[in-house]
C-alpha cells in the first residue's frame, strides 16, 4: 500500500562532506527504484534511478546503491552544497509496472 | 526534455466551489499520467492513475465522483475537486511517464496549493 510518513527524519551536514540518504524498501517484488528531490513548494524533482540487475549507478555527484538481500537503498551525495537542502525520497514500484510507492523521506539540510 | 506544466500553481476559495487543476506534458505525449496529493511534511499518496481515452484508475478510499478525473489527449490530463471544503485543502501533484515500460521514472508538475476557506 501507500507509504504515508507522520513525520520527516532529517539530516545535517556541513557543506562540502559527502551526505547519505538510506530508504527501507517495502516489496520485494520491486524491480525498478528512484530517488526525487522535492524544494519546499515544488514538485519533486528526478535525480537517479536503478533498477533491480544493478546494485550500483552513478550519476553527477550522485550515486544510488541498492541491496535486494536486506532490501535498502542508499542516495549518496558528494560535496554537498547549499542548494541540495531539500526533502528525498525513494519510490519504488512494487507489484504493478506502472505505479509508485514514495517513502518517507529524508529532509537534507546543509550548514554552510 | 521530460517537462510536466501545471497549473494553477495556488488557488483559494470558499467551499462549495469546484476546482479545476490541469497538468499537461509540454515535450512528450503521455498516455498515463498519474495525480497525487500531498500533505505538510508527509509523502506522496497515490490517488488515481489517468489514462487517456478511458476512465481513471482510483486508489481505494478515493471518491471518484469528488475527484473527476479527465484525460481527452496525450499531453492533458485535468483534475476537478468538486464541491470542495476545508478538508479538501492540500497539496496536488501530478505527474506523467515517457514511455509504457515499467522502468520509466515520473516526471512531475510543481503542484497546486489548493486552500479552502
Amino acid at each position: 500500500g501507500e507509504s504515508v510518513g507522520l513525520h520527516l527524519p532529517t539530516l545535517s551536514v556541513q557543506e562540502g562532506d559527502n551526505s547519505i540518504i538510506n530508504c527501507a524498501y517495502s516489496n520485494s517484488a520491486s524491480d525498478y527504484f528512484i530517488w526525487y528531490k522535492q524544494e519546499s513548494g515544488k514538485g519533486p524533482q528526478f535525480i537517479i534511478d536503478i533498477r533491480s540487475n544493478m546494485d550500483k549507478r552513478q550519476g553527477q555527484r550522485v550515486t544510488v546503491l541498492l541491496n535486494k538481500t536486506v532490501k535498502h537503498l542508499s542516495l549518496q551525495i558528494a560535496a554537498t552544497q547549499p542548494g541540495d537542502s531539500a526533502v528525498y525520497f525513494c519510490a519504488e514500484n512494487g507489484d504493478s509496472s506502472y505505479k509508485l510507492i514514495f517513502g518517507s523521506g529524508t529532509r537534507l539540510l546543509v550548514r554552510p | 526534455g521530460a517537462v510536466v506544466s501545471q497549473h494553477p500553481s495556488r488557488v483559494i476559495c470558499k467551499s462549495g466551489t469546484s476546482v479545476k487543476i490541469e497538468c499537461r506534458s509540454l515535450d512528450f505525449q503521455a498516455t498515463t499520467m498519474f495525480w497525487y496529493r500531498q500533505f505538510p511534511k508527509q509523502s506522496l499518496m497515490l490517488m488515481a492513475t489517468s489514462n487517456e481515452g478511458s476512465k481513471a484508475t482510483y486508489e481505494q478510499g478515493v471518491e471518484k465522483d469528488k475527484f473527476l478525473i479527465n484525460h481527452a489527449s496525450l499531453t492533458l490530463s485535468t483534475l476537478t475537486v468538486t464541491s470542495a471544503h476545508p478538508e479538501d485543502s492540500s497539496f496536488y501533484i501530478c505527474s506523467a511517464r515517457v514511455g509504457q515500460g515499467g522502468d520509466q521514472p515520473q516526471h512531475f508538475g510543481d503542484g497546486t496549493r489548493l486552500s479552502i476557506l
